[in-house]
């Protein structure tokens, strides 16, 4: 079983829908939570980070984490055809520095 | 804003030469990685830095080698490259510190072994 596993996609979204992103994780210990945005050809930046329970708001993006059903999911509201990217999660184990990544979910926000 | 710089940002290679791919960062961060991203595989940890001075393994070591003389640079070298090292690398950094250990992403190195 992977570490961090997401579905890669691609995931088609009309514009101005919610588009939902699920990852699973392995290791109950994981600690911290990670999604990352990657254009095609550029590196990943960081959009939102979760530690706790529950949701995190952040503008259109909501992170959601519940540990003990082990994922943690990204909602993007208002879809916008720039928000057609790869969107990667990521997970850090507690205790330890790395981070490690799930292969990405393509979105494509169809105008 | 520098954030972390890589170089180059491509490069063909022949098989057997070395290279050394160069990392530096201006964010006092800690923790420094290499990752390699292919298709299909997403991102893979090559090695890892914790602080000045240490280094360990990540999930594909094999092939490459580092070094964390200071905070600021991490080059990646490949004593002899193979042509499964083609690949883009990723140089990233963190705090370090308690849980606000997100990874911040250099440019990346499109990287070609012929």
């Amino acid at each position: 079983q992977k570490e961090v596993e997401q579905n890669s996609g691609p995931l088609s979204v009309p514009e101005g829908a919610i588009a939902s992103l699920n990852c699973t994780y392995s290791d109950r210990v994981s600690q911290s939570f990670f999604w990352y945005r990657q254009y095609s050809g550029k590196s990943p930046e960081l959009i939102m980070s979760i530690y706790s329970n529950g949701d995190k708001e952040d503008g259109r993006f909501t992170a959601q984490l519940n540990k003990a059903s082990q994922y943690v999911s990204l909602l993007i509201r208002d879809s916008q055809p720039s928000d057609s990217a790869t969107y990667l999660c990521a997970v850090r184990l507690r205790g330890y520095q790395k981070v490690t990544f799930g292969t990405g979910t393509k979105l494509q926000v169809i105008p | 804003t520098a954030g972390i710089t890589q170089a180059p940002t491509s490069q063909i290679l022949a098989a057997g030469r070395s290279m050394t791919l160069r990392c530096t960062q201006d964010m006092r961060h800690n923790a420094m990685y290499w990752y390699r991203q292919d298709l299909g595989l997403g991102l893979r940890l090559i090695h890892y830095s914790n602080t000045a001075g240490t280094t360990g393994k990540g999930e594909v070591p094999d092939g490459y080698s580092v070094s964390r003389a200071n905070t600021d640079d991490f080059p990646l070298t490949l004593a002899s490259a193979v042509p499964s090292q083609t690949s883009v690398y990723f140089c990233a950094s963190s705090e370090g510190q308690g849980q606000n250990t997100e990874a911040f992403f250099g440019q990346g190195t499109r990287l070609t072994v012929v």
